[in-house]
């Protein structure tokens, strides 16, 4: 199994461009879910999704978009890159949150950078 | 929101015995409570998940006690290779997803 996939593992946009990072797993889990981490700070959950067709927003949801089709994929979209998203994004997968399946796995992490 | 509360920072030497409390207050009757590991440049991974008494592992003991509004993760004779940021996570009351704190970091020195 690969687990989880995040794709690309960097990425420099200008400001206004809009770009997809993807997220793929192949473990069968109905929560996935997106956070961002900035330096000297914990994870900020900005997405989140609790099986296909099924998504809500996090924390910090605004200037992104997400969609859920299928189970396996989980794209983030960033409507129109700002600075402030520069930023390393991770995308967590898990069987669930509750009754003791909330075991997160996380993919490697996309490092951001918006000029 | 279920918050969890932890120390910012922790200093430890190699060879010690490290713990680490976390309060969680408003934790729902079914929720677990669950610890992740954090290494500069790398994705949170799992250490060890409970719900009550004690729980042990090949890396990690838990602590809950019978309120559970607390827990306490211990790190039996730490090594440098320790260093890291720890979470303790516990699901929001209400809702169906995880938040991070920004967690505890560990510094172990020779």
């Amino acid at each position: 199994n690969a687990g989880v996939t995040q794709t690309p593992k960097f990425q420099v946009l200008k400001t206004g461009q809009s770009m997809t990072l993807q997220c793929a797993q192949d473990m069968n889990h109905e929560y996935m879910s997106w956070y961002r981490q900035d330096p000297g700070m914990g994870l900020r959950l900005i997405h989140y999704s609790v099986g296909a067709g099924i998504t809500d927003q996090g924390e910090v949801p605004n200037g992104y978009n997400v969609s859920r089709s299928t189970t396996e994929d989980f794209p983030l979209r960033l409507l129109s890159a700002a600075p402030s998203q520069t930023s390393v994004y991770f995308c967590a997968s898990s069987y669930g949150v509750r009754g003791g399946t909330g075991e997160l796995f996380f993919g490697e992490g996309s490092r951001l950078t918006v000029l | 929101l279920a918050k969890t509360t932890q120390p910012i920072s922790m200093d430890s030497y190699e060879g010690q015995e490290v713990n680490i409390t976390c309060s969680h207050n408003n934790i729902a009757t079914n929720d677990y409570i669950t610890w992740y590991q954090q290494f500069p440049s790398q994705g949170p991974r799992f250490i060890i998940q409970g719900y009550k008494t004690k729980v042990t592992n090949e890396v990690a003991s838990l602590f809950i006690p019978a309120d559970r509004k607390s827990s306490t993760l211990s790190l039996p004779r730490v090594s440098l290779s320790d260093t890291a940021v720890y979470y303790c996570l516990v699901p929001r009351r209400g809702y169906s997803t995880l938040t991070f704190g920004k967690g505890t970091m560990l510094l172990v020195s020779p």
